[in-house]
């Protein structure tokens, strides 16, 4: 059973820094699509990154240069790294694994980043 | 880029057949077969109700249907049930990035 489960969220001051687990089971991340999305409070849903089964990431304009996504092989965990945080970016971050092609098909049940001084 | 283009609400009764646009560009619901359609229900975590544009994942209900015209995709919910009342999202895939829609509210009169 393929299971998606982030962690490491919490408050934050503006201008710090966090590090988000997404622990994978069922299946192996590095030969998976992942993806990492925001939904700030009252607000819609958010691409924030991906990392490709290759290696290639991308971000969105809005976290560019200050987040980066990683994973870890031996541990089958994906991470997102975040820095300079801002007010803007407090939501709700959930990890989402594609199944067969391009899309988001598995869900984490999400961790929360308040970002707070 | 911008975000997808979705209606801010939708409503129907009971039983009542609905459905939900979601218009892009050509280089991103135009351009792959990458449309996927999430539910939110509050508190809870998107569920994906139907993925590369009209596949259905196995457990949702065959009330859910997704199709893609050019740049808009739409998502229909016939049969509409009070269960079915809640946040509907589309997404995009594009080359380097994923859209999502604003989101739909969905209300079950």
């Amino acid at each position: 059973e393929v299971q998606l489960v982030e962690s490491g969220g919490g408050l934050v001051q503006p201008g710090g820094s966090l590090r988000l687990s997404c622990a994978a089971s069922g299946f192996t991340v590095s030969s998976n699509y992942m993806n990492w999305v925001r939904q700030a409070p009252g607000k819609g849903l958010e691409w924030v990154s991906v990392i490709y089964s290759g290696g290639s990431t991308y971000y969105a304009d809005s976290v560019k240069g200050r987040f980066t996504i990683s994973r870890d092989n031996s541990k089958n965990t994906l991470y997102l790294q975040m820095n300079s945080l801002r007010a803007e970016d407090t939501a709700v971050y959930y990890c989402a694994r594609g199944r067969d092609g391009y899309n988001m098909y598995y869900w984490g049940q999400g961790t929360l980043v308040a970002v707070s001084s | 880029q911008s975000a997808l283009t979705q209606p801010a609400s939708v409503s129907g009764s009971p039983g009542q057949s609905i459905t939900i646009s979601c218009t892009g560009t050509s280089s991103d619901v135009g351009g792959y077969n990458y449309v996927s359609w999430y539910q939110q229900h509050p508190g809870k975590a998107p569920k994906v109700m139907i993925y590369d544009v009209s596949n259905r994942p196995s457990g949702v209900s065959n009330r859910f249907s997704g199709s893609k015209s050019g740049n808009t995709a739409s998502l229909t919910i016939s049969g509409l049930q009070a269960e079915d009342e809640a946040d509907y999202y589309c997404s995009s895939y594009t080359s380097s990035s994923t859209l999502f829609g604003g989101g739909t509210k969905v209300t079950v009169l």
